[in-house]
């Protein structure tokens, strides 16, 4: 199994839909999570940290589920600037809280 | 304030030959990471340094790759003896602290003929 993986995608929707994606981890231990959006031939950017309360930033939420080894992220509203891939990304804490796994993405299209 | 570089942005080589990737952290920045993304995949952990020392370097495919800080800033990750299988964009991040947020730098895509 691997250790982060996501919803294969790709994820089409037009602007003002909903769009969810799913992300599952192996090692019980992990410590903090995160997604992270990546632009076309461009760099990760910390989107949001995910907490175990769940999270909001305006259009998007986070949610974690420690039970279920499950983290998701919600967009409400799309719009054409969140075209991008979404990457589930992982910590897993103790000795190796420097590493960042990351699951493979979900791209997603918003279409006009 | 500026972000994480990397040069050269675009490297082409021949197999066989050495390549040499350079990373210029944000300023203050102790904490260094590379990761290597191949098409369709998500960034993979290379090696982590903290200061100067290479702390963790169990992400490096084989003894052809190799990465150095010497004075605790720019770092330069070297692989020799290139295979076609090492094409993929090179990420270097760096973080204030560990753990904190990692910010990556635009990448070096490097090119394997």
């Amino acid at each position: 199994r691997k250790e982060v993986e996501q919803d294969p995608g790709p994820f089409n929707v037009p602007e003002g839909a909903t769009v969810a994606f799913n992300c599952t981890y192996s090692n019980s231990a992990s410590q903090s999570f995160f997604w992270y959006r990546q632009d076309c031939r461009k760099e990760p950017k910390l989107l949001m940290s995910v907490y175990s309360s769940g999270n909001e930033d305006g259009r998007f939420t986070a949610q974690l589920n420690r039970a279920s080894q499950y983290i998701s992220l919600l967009i409400r509203d799309s719009k054409l600037s969140d075209s991008a891939t979404y990457l589930c990304v992982v910590n897993m804490g103790g000795g190796s809280n420097y590493k960042l796994t990351f699951g493979k993405g979900t791209l997603l299209t918003v279409n006009p | 304030g500026a972000g994480v570089s990397q040069t050269p942005s675009n490297k082409v080589t021949e197999k066989g030959k050495y390549v040499e990737l350079r990373c210029d952290p944000i300023s203050g920045h102790t904490a260094l990471y590379w990761y290597r993304q191949s098409l369709g995949q998500g960034p993979e952990f290379l090696i982590y340094f903290q200061g100067t020392g290479a702390a963790d370097d169990s992400g490096l495919p084989n003894d052809r790759f190799f990465a150095v800080r010497p004075e605790g800033s720019v770092s330069t990750l070297k692989i020799q003896r290139t295979e076609r299988g090492d094409s993929a964009v090179y990420l270097c991040a760096s973080s204030l602290t560990v753990p904190d947020t990692q910010y990556f730098g635009p990448g070096t895509r490097l090119t394997v003929l």
